[in-house]
């Protein structure tokens, strides 16, 4: 599996924007980017997933580099709720379709 | 809440023994998958099954074993059981076994070896 690197840890102050950068220069050409949540003590959370263009939906933006080797989620407006370990994932696109998870950004939101 | 249950919450169980985990997916969706997470692994992908049949197997240790029924839930078998197998199981399931599609987890199963 192709490899993601995240910073292990990221500080925010409520209502303000978040960056959530993360590296994957072995990306293949047929791995889409996907990014899920996990919360305390509950199931991790998909939160959105791109393969060559930026997206956006109700909960982030996913900016993707122009050479897919590098990728950065944004949280407009960061809440309480969205304390929470975020992870990057590279998921084939052609074989099969599991989640392989990293250690993930452990975020934390202050009021 | 995601649409996938599991149960049970927690289990409690020794040594040695055997244990099953249970897993509805939501309505409508054709594969499940099963993971690990403990402190010290993170979250491992064990298993996947896409209408029944297995599609894909990861860190799975040869004492553990899955299956999905006709009815589309699914059951993870845990046999043989040791302290390293304490863990939360996750399943999670999907429409399709496409790489777009989004995984939405249940609660998880809480396994604790004594």
């Amino acid at each position: 599996d192709a490899k993601t690197t995240q910073p292990n840890s990221m500080e925010s102050n409520e209502e303000e924007p978040v960056h959530l950068p993360c590296n994957h220069s072995t990306i293949s050409g047929t791995d889409y980017i996907h990014w899920y949540r996990q919360l305390p003590s509950q199931g991790p959370e998909y939160v959105i997933h791109g393969l060559t263009s930026n997206v956006n939906n109700r909960m982030a933006s996913l900016a993707i580099a122009e050479d897919r080797k590098s990728s950065t989620l944004i949280l407009h407006r960061a809440t309480l709720r969205d304390a929470a370990v975020y992870y990057c994932i590279l998921r084939d696109g052609v074989g099969d379709y599991k989640l392989s998870f990293g250690a993930g950004t452990t975020v934390t939101v202050r009021a | 809440d995601s649409g996938v249950t599991q149960t049970p919450k927690h289990l409690i169980t020794a040594t040695g023994q055997r244990v099953t985990l249970r897993c509805s997916p939501r309505s409508g969706d054709l594969s499940v998958y099963w993971y690990q997470q403990s402190l010290d692994q993170g979250l491992q992908f064990l298993i996947q099954y896409y209408n029944g049949e297995e599609r894909a197997k990861g860190n799975i240790l040869e004492r553990f074993s899955a299956q999905q029924f006709p009815d589309l839930h699914s059951e993870l078998n845990l046999s043989s059981l040791e302290l390293g197998d304490s863990a939360l199981y996750f399943c999670a399931s999907s429409v399709g076994g496409r790489p777009g599609n989004e995984q939405f987890f249940g609660p998880g199963t809480r396994l604790t070896v004594l």
